[in-house]
């Protein structure tokens, strides 16, 4: 069992829609959790971290953490085209040091 | 602020070749981390540091992985014998504390 999944395909959503992104994770003693933005071609992006159960919010960004059900979201309000980029979310598992596990990434298409 | 800055940007090498990859962490972070990140994978954890202590190497994927921080600030990420799984994109990050920032990385490709 992967540490983290990202099993949804690429996303198209269309500008100024609602984009959702979900991740699972398999440490059930992980407290800490991030959602970074990768564009093609560059380094990943912190955008959101949240280390308590229920949701914080960011501007556009919310992120949702849910420890009972081991799952973390992002939701993207208003979606532009220049959130059109890859979403990875990543865990800090238990005794890890703080290493991040990552999931594969989702991919947003934001159509204008 | 300055960021995390990684050296070379892009590096060819021919099999059997040995690279050495560098990253300079934002300044006054004590956590350094090394990821490799394959084509549309996320990054695989290497190694991480606290200051010039190298507390885990347990993702290094075999002993011609090998890496420094001897002053506690710029590290050396050193592929022996390079392989041409070893392509891929080999990140660094820095943090203060829980949150890690990443440098641009730097893109392996051997030949």
């Amino acid at each position: 069992q992967k540490e983290v999944e990202q099993n949804s395909g690429p996303l198209s959503v269309p500008e100024g829609a609602i984009a959702s992104l979900n991740c699972t994770y398999s440490d059930r003693g992980s407290q800490s959790f991030f959602w970074y933005r990768q564009y093609s071609g560059k380094s990943p992006e912190l955008i959101m971290f949240i280390y308590s159960n229920g949701d914080k919010e960011d501007g556009r960004f919310t992120a949702q953490l849910n420890k009972a059900s081991q799952y973390v979201s992002l939701l993207i309000r208003d979606s532009q085209p220049s959130d059109s980029a890859t979403y990875l979310c990543a865990v800090s598992p238990t005794g890890g040091n703080n290493r991040l596990a990552f999931g594969k990434g989702n991919q947003v298409v934001v159509i204008p | 602020g300055a960021g995390v800055s990684q050296s070379p940007r892009y590096k060819v090498a021919k099999r059997g070749q040995d690279v050495a990859l560098r990253c300079d962490p934002i300044s006054g972070h004590v956590s350094l981390f090394w990821y490799q990140q394959a084509l549309g994978q996320g990054p695989e954890f290497l190694t991480y540091f606290q200051n010039e202590a190298q507390l885990d190497k347990s993702g290094l994927p075999s002993d011609r992985f090998f890496a420094e921080r001897p002053e506690g600030s710029v590290s050396t990420l050193k592929i022996q014998r390079t392989q041409q799984e070893d392509s891929a994109v080999y990140l660094c990050a820095s943090s203060p504390s829980n949150e890690q920032f990443f440098g641009p990385g730097t893109r392996l490709t051997v030949l």
